[in-house]
Parts: structure tokens; C-alpha cells; sequence
């Protein structure tokens, strides 16, 4: 059965640098999606892409992150320079229409900012 | 403001037990309800998704109710097994918002 994969699955970084965190939706889906879950707290979204263009964004999704889709198969997220409160599990998911139909997630980066 | 709420953090129930969870909504329309189940330290997995005009749904063990009036969704599972116990999310899709999740319920099937 197709799935979302993530990597990696924990990334360590220090206060202030970046990261880039990568997902490979499943093959034929059309919609992308970041989302974050800090720890006890519940799943947030950041961003859905379409189109090769940001569909829409939180006020989370401010301007130190960015996705990409570099090529046919990747889609990542980028925390240009990353805060202690940055640290959470970070989600991909994809979907074949909007966030009218069920999406599927990846298993999730642990992202700890020290 | 816009809330969505899961009436408890925690839910311990024997095994073969119906679990019954709910989901409150406040200041949404929502189009569509989901819900999803998550374990510990692994992404959310579908499981269900409820149309505004549909009242019922079902899969194998579990069943979804909606009703629109009272705002709120039932999520029931039935002939509990020990293997069901996860947390459990709901998650709207109102007019132009993307999908909000709820807090969700830690289910405990005890054997």
C-alpha cells in the first residue's frame, strides 16, 4: 500500500541554523501538507501546496519556513533559521483532492532546536 | 472564538465495551468531519469522514454521527479490543479553513 515517507526521522539542530525537512507524498495525490505537533499539544497546520504554489498558510507559517517541491517526488520544508520553540514533530501528508477528502500522513520528524 | 473540543483527555474502557468519544464544535460550519487515529510518536491515520448532510457513517467496527444542531460528532467503537487503544482526533474542514484538529482522546482498552 503507498505511503507517505519522512526524512529524517529525528534531526537535532542548534538555535539559529537551518534545516530542511523531506517528505515523498504518495505518487498520484495532487495536495501537500506541513504540519507540526508540539509535544501534548495538538496537530497544527502550517501550509498545503498545489500547483507548484502555497495554497494556503497559518500565521505559524511565517517568513522563516518555506516549502519546495525541488522535483517530482520530494517535498520539503525549510526552517531558515530555527528557535528553541521550533521544536515538535513536523508532518507531511498528502491528499488526491483538497482537504475535503481524507489525507494520509507521514510518520512524522522529531525536530529538537537545542 | 472557534473551538473544537474533545470532551476528555482520557477514556478507559473494559475490552468488548462499546467506546464512545465526542466532538464539540463551536463557531464552524463545517463542510466535512474526520477523525483519525494516532499513536504515540507516529503520524495520524484516517479512519472515517462525515459529510454535513450525512448523518451516520460506518466501517467495520466503527461508526460516526453528525449532527449539525448540536454540533457535535460521536465516535463509537464497537467490541473494543486492547489492539484499539491510541489517541483519538477529530478534525473539521469549515468554508475556506484547512483541516483544525482537535486535542483528542487517549482510549485505554482494558483487558
Amino acid at each position: 500500500e503507498p505511503e507517505v515517507t519522512q526524512t529524517p526521522s529525528h534531526q537535532v539542530t542548534q538555535m539559529g541554523q537551518e534545516v530542511i525537512l523531506r517528505c515523498v507524498p504518495i505518487s498520484n495525490h495532487l495536495y501537500f501538507y506541513w504540519y507540526r505537533q508540539i509535544l501534548g499539544q495538538k496537530v497544527e497546520f502550517l501550509v498545503s501546496f498545489y500547483n507548484n504554489e502555497i495554497s494556503e498558510k497559518s500565521e505559524i507559517f511565517d517568513d522563516q519556513f518555506s516549502v519546495e517541491r525541488p522535483d517530482g517526488s520530494n517535498f520539503t520544508l525549510k526552517i531558515r533559521s530555527t528557535k528553541l520553540e521550533d521544536s515538535a514533530m513536523y508532518f507531511c501528508a498528502s491528499s488526491r483532492d483538497r482537504d475535503s477528502y481524507e489525507q494520509y500522513f507521514g510518520p512524522g520528524t522529531r525536530l529538537t532546536v537545542t | 472564538s472557534q473551538k473544537i473540543e474533545q470532551n476528555s483527555e482520557a477514556l478507559n474502557i473494559q475490552e468488548g465495551k462499546t467506546a464512545t468519544l465526542t466532538c464539540n464544535y463551536t463557531n464552524y460550519s463545517p463542510a466535512y468531519l474526520q477523525w483519525y487515529r494516532q499513536d504515540p510518536g507516529r503520524g495520524p491515520v484516517f479512519l472515517l469522514l462525515i459529510r454535513e448532510n450525512e448523518k451516520e457513517k460506518r466501517k467495520e467496527r466503527l461508526k460516526v454521527t453528525f449532527d449539525t444542531t448540536l454540533k457535535q460528532s460521536l465516535f463509537h467503537i464497537t467490541a473494543s479490543q486492547p489492539a484499539d487503544s491510541a489517541t483519538y482526533l477529530c478534525a473539521l474542514v469549515s468554508g475556506n479553513t484547512p483541516l483544525v484538529f482537535g486535542k483528542g482522546t487517549r482510549l485505554s482498552v482494558i483487558a
